[in-house]
């Protein structure tokens, strides 16, 4: 099992541009989650799935878009970019009420 | 509201000490877990522990235990015998049991810092 991935590891963007996290569980969990962790924070959550087709706001929503296609893979978009969405990103998928995490992805706006 | 703080920022010691990080949090419902997580200088997180809040039991995993008080709302962990290894951000977390699993409250991380 991979467990949680993520897809690109690191992106640079240049503020305005668009862009889309791909994250992918192989572990048949039914709930996914988007963080962000900025330096000196602990993880904020952006939005969650509690299944296939379904979505939710967490505590840091704006900005970001995501979708729940397919039970294995939800994507977090990014419509136009800004130097302050500059963060590692984090996606997580839990059976029960413990979460694993992907490896992250190291995304820079300019 | 819930809340989670990790009051010591950064900890510096030397290989074989024992050492402590402290979790604090708060929280209005009676029904709730607690987890530990430990983020590598390499940036993964890796879920260490999760304690629901009926089970005050403490526990021991190896070098590794946790101090599980509801009187006091902590929820400590300690180190026996550090290592370099052990050199990392370790991250408290509650959540509220059943309801919205998105609900995971983070503190902001101790670093710790493990010299030989």
């Amino acid at each position: 099992n991979a467990g949680v991935t993520q897809t690109p590891k690191f992106r640079v963007l240049k503020t305005g541009q668009s862009m889309t996290l791909l994250c992918a569980q192989d572990m048949n969990h039914e709930y996914m989650y988007w963080y962000r962790q900025d330096p000196g924070m602990g993880l904020r959550l952006i939005h969650y799935s509690v299944g296939e087709g379904t979505t939710a706001k967490g505590e840091v929503p704006d900005g970001y878009n995501v979708s729940r296609l397919k039970k294995q893979n939800f994507l977090l978009g990014l419509e136009s970019a800004a130097p302050s969405q500059t963060s590692v990103y984090f996606c997580a998928s839990s059976h029960g009420q413990t979460q694993y995490f992907g490896p992250g992805t190291r995304l820079l706006v300019l | 509201a819930q809340k989670v703080t990790q009051a010591q920022t950064e900890i510096s010691v030397v290989e074989k000490e024992d050492v402590t990080l402290d979790c604090v949090y708060e929280t209005r419902d009676t029904t709730y877990y607690l987890f530990w997580y430990k983020q590598p200088p390499s940036g993964e997180l890796v879920f260490l522990i999760r304690r629901n809040s009926f089970d005050e039991q403490n526990e021991i995993s190896g070098r590794y235990s946790w101090n599980f008080q509801k009187s006091t709302s902590s929820f400590n962990f300690t180190i026996t015998a550090s290592q370099v290894v052990d050199s990392a951000v370790y991250f408290c977390a509650l959540t509220q049991a059943g309801g919205s699993q998105g609900n995971l409250i983070f503190g902001k991380g101790t670093k710790l810092s493990v010299k030989p």
